[in-house]
């Protein structure tokens, strides 16, 4: 059983359009993150609920609204796509959250807007 | 946080020890060190978390001096499988911290037979 697991792997969309990324963990964490790893692998915070709490929030654009229904799931909803939202986007867990805690990544998603 | 200095790449060849050298000159008091391991296509993965002296783990050993200014990763025997891209992180527990967090270039090893 995988861990944490996003869907989709890939997605291709056009600029303007709105797409989701859905992420689930079995873990039994109570944290969730979004991290995004630009092409130079650099790889940065976006979002972190915990306990469906929204915790940080990073200078994400808000055209990009995550979503936790419970405190399994966290999906990240993208508005009016533009080019510079290209990336991988990763989503993570742990147990309570905070730096010294060990993260659990899911396998990414490639987000490519033409 | 504390910001990190690490190669840029390495190449080493099967059955070798890697060690992978990061420095956190301005490390505070409280700062944990944290390595991860990044294959193409997939999440980091945790490898090893250390404050000081030595750690070690099943897959790798973590040695921090006693000025905690740097800090080595070391992978006993590697094989082609350790080619990836390893992560050095510095910083202090909890929520605050973790908001910072910022994965950086890493050190991209490759193992060749």
């Amino acid at each position: 059983d995988t861990a944490v697991s996003q869907t989709p792997k890939y997605l291709v969309t056009q600029m303007g359009n709105d797409k989701s990324i859905k992420c689930e963990q079995n873990l039994g964490h109570d944290t969730m993150y979004w991290y995004k790893q630009d092409s130079k692998k650099f790889l940065k915070i976006m979002f972190s609920y915990n306990n469906k709490e929204l915790i940080i929030n990073e200078t994400v654009p808000n055209r990009f609204s995550p979503k936790s229904p419970d405190k399994a799931h966290l999906n990240l909803h993208i508005n009016s796509l533009e080019l510079g939202d290209s990336a991988v986007y990763f989503c993570a867990s742990s147990q309570v959250g905070g730096f010294n805690e060990k993260l659990f990544f899911g396998s990414g998603t490639q987000l490519s807007v033409l | 946080l504390a910001k990190t200095t690490q190669p840029i790449s390495m190449d080493s060849y099967e059955g070798q020890e890697v060690n992978i050298t990061c420095s956190h000159n301005n490390i505070a008091t409280n700062d944990y060190i944290t390595w991860y391991q990044q294959f193409p296509s997939q999440g980091p993965r945790f490898i090893i978390q250390g404050y000081k002296t030595k750690v070690t783990n099943e897959v790798a050993s973590l040695f921090i001096p006693a000025d905690r200014k740097s800090s080595t990763l070391s992978l006993p025997r590697v094989s082609l499988s350790d080619t990836a891209v390893y992560y050095c992180l510095v910083g202090p527990p909890g929520y605050s911290s973790a908001s910072k967090i910022i994965f950086g270039s890493g050190t991209r090893l490759s193992i060749r037979p």
